[in-house]
Order: structure tokens, then sequence, then C-alpha cells
């Protein structure tokens, strides 16, 4: 069982907006950035968000994350087939001295 | 392009070691932390390890701390994962990342252990 919860799924019809939720301590995502990655079927993940709200270039504007608290979130607006993944949070945490991966969650489109 | 590849993956028996290598293109890789991340079969990412620009900084999760070390050789521009004492739990997709979280995140394809007798 992950320090991070995230859901382990989550599904909405195509052009609406899901969230996905991050729940952490004060050691870790009430403290330092967070990262969401997206995976892909068969692929290696894909950094969409970093210092909590903060987008690479190329990744689309529908992707945005906040943070509120203890926990982090990711949104994703006008949802696409092709959104249809495996979402990860990440962070560092000080009290063990180490990353931690949320334990992932699967965004379906129906 | 950027590319990062790993490589040394395979099957071993518990007990034994294996030594991946983590090679780059279109980026130098002495300029960046990276990291070591695995996904055993079917299951979530796990955090394995670091290793800061110059080397003096490396860092391990608890499953892994005093049987793996990273290292790197910046002129082959190549981050290792040397992993003894490998046991049946070690069986994941060992992915390598380049600037993990940063700008220039670079993840490789993987390459897969297999701990079994």
């Amino acid at each position: 069982q992950s320090i991070l919860t995230q859901p382990p799924s989550a599904s909405e019809t195509p052009g609406q907006r899901v969230t996905i939720s991050c729940s952490g301590s004060t050691s870790n995502v009430g403290r330092d950035n967070v990262y969401w990655y997206q995976q892909l079927p068969g692929t290696a993940p894909k950094l969409l968000i970093y210092n909590d709200y903060q987008r690479p270039s190329g990744v689309p504007d529908r992707f945005s994350g906040s943070k509120s608290g203890t926990s982090a979130f990711l949104d994703i607006s006008g949802l696409q087939s092709e959104d249809e993944a495996d979402y990860y949070c990440a962070v560092w945490d000080d009290s063990l001295g180490s990353y931690l991966f949320g334990g992932g969650t699967k965004v379906t489109v129906l | 392009e950027v590319q990062v590849v790993e490589s040394g993956g395979g099957l071993v028996q518990p007990g034994g070691s294996l030594r991946l290598s983590c090679a780059a293109s279109g980026i130098t890789l002495s300029g960046y932390w990276v990291h070591w991340v695995r996904q055993p079969p079917g299951k979530g990412l796990v955090w394995v390890s670091r290793i800061n620009p110059n080397a003096r900084t490396t860092t391990y999760a608890d499953s892994v701390r005093g049987r793996f070390t990273i290292f790197r050789d910046n002129v082959k521009n190549t981050v290792y994962l040397q992993m003894n004492s490998l046991t049946v739990d070690d069986t994941a997709v060992y992915f390598c990342a380049a600037d993990f979280g940063g700008r220039r995140d670079c993840w490789g394809q993987g390459t897969l252990v297999t701990v079994s007798a």
C-alpha cells in the first residue's frame, strides 16, 4: 500500500473533466514539489506536471496541476481518447529520504 | 533528438547480481541528476535510486539500500546500477530517468530484470 494515496481508477466521457487526487502528508506533499506522470500502455512514463503546477513544453494545457495542504490534484479537461493511461504522482519524502510514487490511477475514457 | 537507453537486464537466479547501464545521446548526463525507477509486472512505479551530477551524492530506497549501487562514468555519458543479492521481489522493468522531474525529464524504454530459480 502506497504512502501516497491515489484513487485506483477514474472514468469520464470524451470532452468532460477528470480530477485525480494524490493524498500524502506533511513530510512529502505538504512540503515538497509534486510531479505528475502519464504512462500509456507499454511505454515509459512521461512528465506532465512538475513543481506542483508547471507544464513542460509540449504538454497540452488541458492538463493542470494544483496542491492544497497535503493533497495534490491533476485535472484533465476536454478528455480525449488518447488520454486513456495510468497517471502517477511523485514527490520527495523528507522523513524517508527518498522519492515516492502514488499507486497510480487508471483513467478510462467511456 | 534526446534518447536514453537502458541495457543489461535479463534472467538471474536469486542471490545473483546484474549490472544495468543507462546510456544517453543528445543529452549530457553529467549535467543532471539521474534516477532509476522500477515497475514490477502489472504494478505501479517504484523509485529506486538517484545520483547527482558529480557523483558525490547518491540516494537509495530502503528496499535496495545495501544491495544496489548507483554510479556514473561521465566520460562515457553512462549511469550504472549494480544490483547484488537479488530476490524475486526485484523482478521488474527498470527505467532510467535523466533530469527526473525537471524540464528535460527524459526516460528510456526500460530493461526487464527477472529473478527466478
